[in-house]
């Protein structure tokens, strides 16, 4: 199985300022196949389903705001909030769909400070 | 609008069988594969089971291989979990989800509200 470990596992940033959280998997999900890496990334507010935010480890699903990127590629993944907002406070979770079974990092929580 | 409603949840004991239920709207069911993946209340997501589109393609986790089973009926744009042998360790919300793809799995671009299974004595 492909372990997904995120890091840190809480965070709180200041509105305004940059939150990045990290995704580390335990092999590469590297697509070979189009050069793109099966990692995704999901927002879940409390008591919501989780949305998708980010497929194929950069590219930003629609209506989703643009200060949200993702970057990385192999085992190293990196979710940036470039300005937190109020409404960003949830949990967020990296997933794979490189292999089966499908994993997910265990999230990482984010607030305000 | 894609709308994934799921239903079926509920109290159960150890043992026992439950079946979850996924109605599908707002999209051409036949052409998506579709996801269980369910959340312990407070925990992280884990992923259950997979099903291509046309039924071809089946997967499941290791800690419910033998014991679950994921179907889908075309007819009634619905998927389904058919839970045996239920543990207290399956205690979890169960959610539905979309695959962006048919034949091979991705990520999921719509997931439904959840439905609540309690495994208890």
């Amino acid at each position: 199985d492909i372990v997904m470990t995120q890091s840190p596992d809480s965070l709180a940033v200041s509105l305004g300022e940059r939150a990045t959280i990290n995704c580390k998997s335990s092999q590469s999900v590297l697509n070979s196949s189009n050069n793109k890496n099966n990692l995704g990334w999901y927002q879940q507010k409390p008591g919501q389903p989780p949305k998708l935010l980010i497929y194929w480890s950069s590219t930003r699903e629609s209506g989703v705001p643009d200060r949200f990127s993702g970057s990385g590629s192999g085992t190293d993944f990196t979710l940036t909030i470039s300005s937190l907002q109020a409404e960003d406070v949830a949990f967020y979770y990296c997933q794979q769909y490189h292999g089966i079974p499908i994993t997910f990092g265990q999230g990482t929580r984010l607030e305000i400070k | 609008e894609v709308q994934l409603v799921e239903s079926g949840g509920g109290l159960v004991q150890p043992g026992r069988s439950l079946r979850l239920s996924c109605a599908a709207s707002g999209f051409t069911f036949d052409d998506y594969g579709m996801h269980w993946v369910r959340q312990t209340p407070g925990k992280g997501l884990e992923w259950v089971s997979g099903i291509s589109g046309n039924s071809g393609r089946i997967v499941y986790a290791d800690s419910v291989k033998g014991r679950f089973t994921i179907s889908r009926d075309s007819s009634k744009n619905s998927l389904y979990l058919q839970m045996d042998s239920l543990r207290l360790e399956d205690t979890a919300f169960y959610y539905c989800a979309k695959d962006i793809g048919n034949n091979y799995w991705y990520y999921f671009d719509c997931w439904g509200q959840g439905a609540l299974v309690t495994v208890s004595s």
